[in-house]
């Protein structure tokens, strides 16, 4: 069975430039969620997608993060404008439908803002 | 709210020894917990996870964990450690009554150092 897949593994950027990360679930997981891992802290739920509608994005920064999931498979995460806080791994994670199964995490994306 | 503390930034142990890796959580109704290793420059493993049942869950690798309602704990144990197991561990609970599925709060994470 494949994995998470997220790219690319690293981005760098200078602040106020735009970035994009992608995902791509395990196939038939309905659930998707981004997170945000700062070092030395545990990951940060960022938005969570059942099928292709937002479930959670309440700790979202929704005046420069957004995130979609068209047609309830690949999703993407976008910052626009970086900002040097951002500079954190980004994990995108998928789970079946029901509420007591575990997330399968991808490798996550490496955003350092300069 | 619900939350996860993990007391220990970082725990030592020699090889072959018994480990422990504290997590105490905070829901408002019945948990989920889980437990997940992280090694260096890739995502997040699954170890093991409490639904209901057994208080003494079986994971991966040899680890097991130890639910205990009255202490709101979900320690990490593991019998005879090995160097490999050195990697940063997090604790992660979820609310089993909310209405947003899958969603977890992480503790920040003990790092786990196993010396030959």
């Amino acid at each position: 069975e494949a994995g998470v897949a997220q790219s690319p593994r690293y981005k760098i950027i200078e602040k106020r430039q735009s970035v994009a990360f992608w995902c791509n679930p395990i196939s038939g997981h309905a659930t998707l969620y981004w997170y945000q891992q700062i070092l030395g802290q545990g990951p940060k739920l960022l938005i969570q997608f059942q099928n292709n509608g937002v479930v959670d994005d309440s700790q979202l920064p929704k005046d420069r993060f957004s995130a979609e999931r068209l047609k309830g498979v690949d999703s993407t995460l976008k910052i626009q404008p970086a900002k040097l806080e951002d500079s954190a791994v980004y994990l995108c994670a998928s789970s079946p439908l029901t509420a007591y199964n575990e997330q399968f995490f991808g490798p996550g994306t490496r955003l350092t803002v300069l | 709210a619900q939350s996860v503390a993990q007391p220990e930034d970082q725990v030592n142990v020699a090889e072959g020894n018994p480990l422990t890796v504290k997590c105490t959580y905070s829901v408002s109704g019945n948990p989920y917990l889980f437990w997940y290793v992280q090694y260096p420059n890739r995502g997040l493993q699954f170890l093991l996870k409490y639904i209901t049942g057994d208080n003494l869950v079986k994971g991966s690798y040899g680890f097991e964990a130890e639910f205990n309602k009255s202490q709101t704990s979900f320690h990490l144990k593991k019998p005879s450690a090995l160097v490999s197991d050195s990697a940063l561990y997090f604790c992660a609970v979820r609310d089993h009554g909310g209405t947003s599925y899958g969603k977890l709060t992480f503790g920040q994470g003990t790092i786990l150092t196993v010396h030959p």
